[in-house]
């Protein structure tokens, strides 16, 4: 079956910017979440959704980050006023259970 | 220090060697872990996990939890050149947020 998508795969943005991430999880789970992967930190985790709640948004760096997910399913990630340092691989996840994580190919984001 | 160490390597062997890779965590809370292989340029993708001590097999392909160690390892017998990528071990507490090891970059010779 299809897996986690996401768009778009790269973007160039210029700093000050705002700039949205889409993700497309798995048909059925239920849960999803946003990571980011960056060369000096590794994998963070940035918030996680139930449905279209987000019990845990501990992991947004700044109130620049935001995140809200529809109808169950597509969730967006937005970046406003962007910044050198928010350049990174934006990962989203998707889960039926909680525990088995599946994971889109990413979204490469450079700020300039 | 970090919750989740992993050495990131790199690591190189020749075909056919086996693979040792491991993390030690911190966290006594961690209920499940995984091991996840990621290839340049690409997401992650989940090859194995589990939740008890012990070792679950998966083909080539083994997991170990020691609890009372915290330490997690996994294991590639007849390692392939295909299997070059980077391995990142990844640990779930109840809170569904995966803590992940740095990765260990692997690469086998042909």
């Amino acid at each position: 079956g299809a897996g986690v998508s996401q768009s778009p795969s790269n973007k160039v943005t210029e700093k000050g910017k705002d700039v949205e991430l889409r993700c497309d999880p798995i048909s059925g789970h239920t849960a999803l979440y946003w990571y980011r992967q960056s060369l000096g930190q590794g994998l963070e985790f940035l918030i996680y959704f139930q449905g279209n709640s987000a019990p845990d948004k501990s992991g947004l760096p700044s109130d620049r980050f935001s995140a809200e997910r529809t109808g169950g399913s597509v969730s967006t990630l937005t970046i406003q006023r962007t910044q050198q340092e928010d350049s990174a691989v934006y990962l989203c996840a998707s889960s039926r259970l909680g525990y088995e994580q599946y994971f889109g190919p990413g979204t490469r984001l450079t700020v300039t | 220090q970090k919750e989740v160490e992993q050495d990131p390597g790199p690591l190189s062997v020749p075909e056919g060697a086996i693979v040792s890779l491991n993390c030690t965590y911190s966290n006594s809370a961690f209920q499940y872990f995984m091991w996840y292989r990621q290839y340049s340029r690409k997401g992650p993708e989940l090859l194995m996990y589990t939740y008890s001590s012990g070792n679950k097999e998966d083909g080539r392909f083994t997991a170990q939890v020691d609890k009372s160690s915290k330490y997690i390892s996994l294991f590639i017998r007849d390692s392939q050149p295909s299997d070059s990528a980077t391995y990142l071990c990844a640990l779930l507490g109840s809170d569904y947020k995966l803590s992940f090891g740095a990765g260990t970059t692997v690469t086998v010779r042909a």
